[in-house]
C-alpha cells in the first residue's frame, strides 16, 4: 500500500531557529515528491522533487530528496512566525496524478 | 495565477440534509479532487475525476457523490449528511492525467462544513 509518513507531527521552535521536516514515503513507481504549506487556507504548493541529490531552494525554505533510502526532508532557516503552518509532503500515485498525503507536520515558531 | 475557488469557507447543515459543495476552476485543468481533512489523519481522497462527465472513487467515498457536467465545475454532494461527516473539505486540480509528467496539485480555500 502507497503510504506518506510524516515526522514530527509536531514542532515548536522559537524565531531564528532552524528546522527540518522529514517526510518517508513508499509509493510503487515513484515519480515525484510534493511538499505544500498549509496556513488557515488552502495549501499552497512549494516544492516538487523528481530527482535525487538536488536541493531545490525558495528563500530560507530549501528541500532536498534521497531516491535510495526513500525520504526527504524540508529545511527553513531563520525560522519567523510566519513560518507556523501544517506542512504537508505527498507523493504522486502511478495512475492518473492522485497524489497521498502525509499526515502533516504542524510547526509552530514563537516570538 | 492558478485559481480554485470554493463556494462557501463555512457551512451549517443538519443531519439527513443533502448538501452540495461547488468547486470552479480557472486554469482549464483536466483533473479535479475532492479532499477531506481531519486532524491527524492528513487529506484523505474522497472522488476525482479526469473529464467531464468522468468519475472515480478515492479512498473514502462512502457516503458522498460528485458531478462534473462542465470542465471547470467539481461538485460533491452529500446525500444524506451525517455527523461524521463535520470536516474541513478541500477541493483541487491539476493539468493532465498524463502519467509521465508529475504535476503539482492547486487547492482551494477549504469548505468547514458542519453537520448538526
Amino acid at each position: 500500500e502507497d503510504k506518506v509518513v510524516q515526522s514530527p507531527l509536531s514542532l515548536v521552535v522559537h524565531e531564528g531557529d532552524t528546522v527540518t521536516l522529514n517526510c518517508s514515503y513508499e509509493v510503487t513507481n515513484f515519480r515525484s515528491l510534493l511538499w505544500y504549506k498549509q496556513e488557515k487556507k488552502a495549501p499552497t504548493f512549494l516544492f516538487m522533487l523528481t530527482s535525487s541529490g538536488i536541493e531545490k531552494k525558495s528563500g530560507r525554505l530549501s528541500s532536498i530528496l534521497d531516491k535510495k533510502e526513500l525520504f526527504s526532508i524540508l529545511n527553513i532557516t531563520a525560522t519567523q512566525t510566519g513560518d507556523s503552518a501544517v506542512y504537508l509532503c505527498a507523493g504522486p500515485l502511478e495512475y492518473g496524478n492522485k497524489l497521498v498525503f502525509g499526515a502533516g507536520t504542524i510547526l509552530r515558531v514563537k516570538s | 495565477d492558478v485559481k480554485v475557488t470554493q463556494s462557501s469557507r463555512y457551512l451549517v447543515k443538519r443531519t439527513g440534509e443533502k448538501v452540495f459543495l461547488e468547486c470552479v476552476q480557472d486554469m482549464d485543468h483536466e483533473n479535479m479532487f475532492w479532499y477531506r481533512q481531519d486532524p491527524g489523519l492528513g487529506l484523505r481522497l474522497i472522488y476525482f475525476s479526469y473529464d467531464v462527465k468522468m468519475k472515480e472513487k478515492g479512498d473514502i467515498p462512502e457516503g458522498y457523490s460528485v458531478s462534473r457536467e462542465k470542465k471547470e465545475r467539481f461538485s460533491l454532494i452529500l446525500e444524506s449528511a451525517s455527523t461524521n461527516q463535520t470536516s474541513m473539505y478541500l477541493c483541487a486540480s491539476s493539468l493532465n492525467r498524463d502519467p509521465r509528467r508529475s504535476q503539482p496539485q492547486h487547492f482551494g480555500d477549504g469548505t468547514r462544513l458542519s453537520i448538526l
